[in-house]
């Protein structure tokens, strides 16, 4: 079965510091990809970040990144220099490659940027 | 169009009613999944289309729920004799299945209330 574990139910920062959310998932599959998905109050929900689970080197884009641990079965984003605008709730989700096909999601992280 | 559509955005309904959900995909995307977000909660897969193969319905909580996929475009979520339970947002999303690299693009989302 596929799983995704959130286990900070929310975080805070102050604008232009940095902050890590955790996220672990079990899969018995070797060919998946992981993302992190961002949804502002407009329940619009972003992508901001993926990585495919056989590239060993961690996905960046701008100010956030990943930590990918694939023996761990972790993936945690770092945002950096975090902005107002990055209050929101963050999922973590994982998709596998065969089978069946579809997003799971943990729990999310309600993540409050303080200026 | 240019993203994923729903409609209604918001939706009050008695108990007791039946509710149609509309979800317009981006064009030429053939996997739609219907997802059910709770309050304070993670999405929750409810079903799955894959061009005209069978739907994984694995996810529909119970009888009174059902979706169709019309032309391989359009889908409709229909609750039957909703509940209170029943009241979440309920998420659409589309994705090219060829592909996993863009992930999956979701619309805002109906609000559903059962009074």
């Amino acid at each position: 079965a596929q799983t995704v574990t959130q286990s900070q139910p929310e975080m805070s920062v102050q604008e232009a510091e940095t902050v890590t959310l955790s996220c672990t998932y079990d899969t018995s599959e070797n060919n998946y990809y992981l993302f992190w998905y961002k949804q502002p109050p407009s329940r619009q929900m972003i992508l901001v970040i993926r990585q495919e689970a056989y590239k060993q080197q961690n996905a960046t884009e701008n100010r956030f990144s990943v930590n990918f641990q694939k023996a761990a079965k972790s993936f945690s984003l770092k945002i950096s220099d975090s902005q107002l605008g990055d209050t929101a709730m963050y999922f973590c989700a994982s998709h596998m490659n065969t089978g069946f096909q579809k997003l799971v999601f943990g729990t999310g992280t309600r993540l409050l940027v303080s200026p | 169009g240019a993203g994923v559509s729903q409609s209604p955005s918001n939706k009050v309904t008695e108990k007791g009613k039946d509710v149609e959900l509309r979800c317009d995909p981006i064009s030429g995307h053939t996997a739609l999944y219907w997802y059910r977000q709770s309050l304070g909660q993670g999405l929750e897969f409810l079903i799955y289309f894959q061009g005209n193969s069978a739907p994984d319905k694995s996810g529909l909580p119970s009888d009174r729920f059902s979706a169709e996929r019309t032309g391989g475009s359009v889908s409709t979520l229909t609750i039957q004799r909703t509940q209170q339970e029943d009241s979440a947002v309920y998420l659409c999303a589309s994705r090219d299945s060829g592909t996993i690299n863009y992930g999956y693009t979701f619309g805002s989302g109906t609000r559903l209330t059962v009074v």
